[in-house]
């Protein structure tokens, strides 16, 4: 059974601190790899990886996929209130094209 | 402006009275799909589309249909609802990297459904 794990599911920091967020799959037929950040409305695309080992960035936000190890982090530097939100994580992945597989996300909170 | 829009937006039914939730997306994509979020469970996939006239289920198909006769649109159907279709449904839609995987997906802003 396909398998996308977030952890954790929860995490409190305050503003300025970096934080690490987890993303793990045991899947079949991988082919890539997706961060969405969803505040009180619809998700908004942040990453989208496809090969190991590159890293991908925007602004305070990073990630990383690690194929061999099947995992992929989403680092966020100087945290700042606005980045208060869910974090997911999705997986494209199986027999048929296009099926995405997302994880129960974590849910972030930036305290000032 | 780019957009994906779903109506409607909020509906409240009673079980076993058909409804349809459009989706349609301006963006010339290639890929749509269709999910349901529900506390603690995240988002599953219902349905999901490669291209007009091409359909596959996701993980949540059971009680639903879709079609996608337009590149623009993919309706969801329920042909009889049930109280455990109450959930926030969100259509999205991408082009497709290399015609394999779906790229960068663009969410409507979500419709909530109450069956009764």
């Amino acid at each position: 059974e396909d398998k996308v794990v977030q952890s954790p599911l929860s995490l409190v920091v305050h503003e300025g601190d970096t934080v690490t967020l987890n993303c793990s799959y045991e899947v079949t037929n991988f082919r890539s790899l997706l961060w969405y950040k969803q505040e009180k409305k619809a998700p908004t695309f942040l990453f989208m990886l496809t090969s190991s080992g590159i890293e991908k960035k925007s602004g305070r936000l990073s990630s990383i996929l690690d194929k061999k190890e099947l995992f992929s982090i989403l680092n966020i530097t100087a945290t700042q209130t606005g980045d208060s939100a869910v974090y997911l994580c999705a997986v494209d992945r199986g027999s048929t094209l296009g099926r995405l597989y997302f994880g129960r996300g974590t849910q972030l909170t930036v305290w000032p | 402006e780019a957009q994906v829009t779903q109506n409607p937006r909020y509906l409240i039914t009673v079980t076993g009275k058909k409804l349809t939730v459009t989706c349609s997306q301006n963006m010339n994509h290639e890929y749509m799909s269709w999910y349901r979020q529900d506390p603690g469970l995240g988002l599953r996939q219902i349905y999901y589309s490669m291209n007009v006239e091409v359909t596959d289920k996701g993980d949540v198909p059971e009680g639903y249909k879709v079609s996608r006769k337009e590149k623009r649109n993919f309706p969801l159907i329920l042909e009889s609802p049930s109280p455990n279709q109450t959930s926030l449904y969100f259509c999205a839609s991408s082009s497709l990297l290399g015609r394999q995987t779906p790229n960068e997906q663009f969410f409507g802003p979500g419709t909530r459904l109450t069956v009764l």
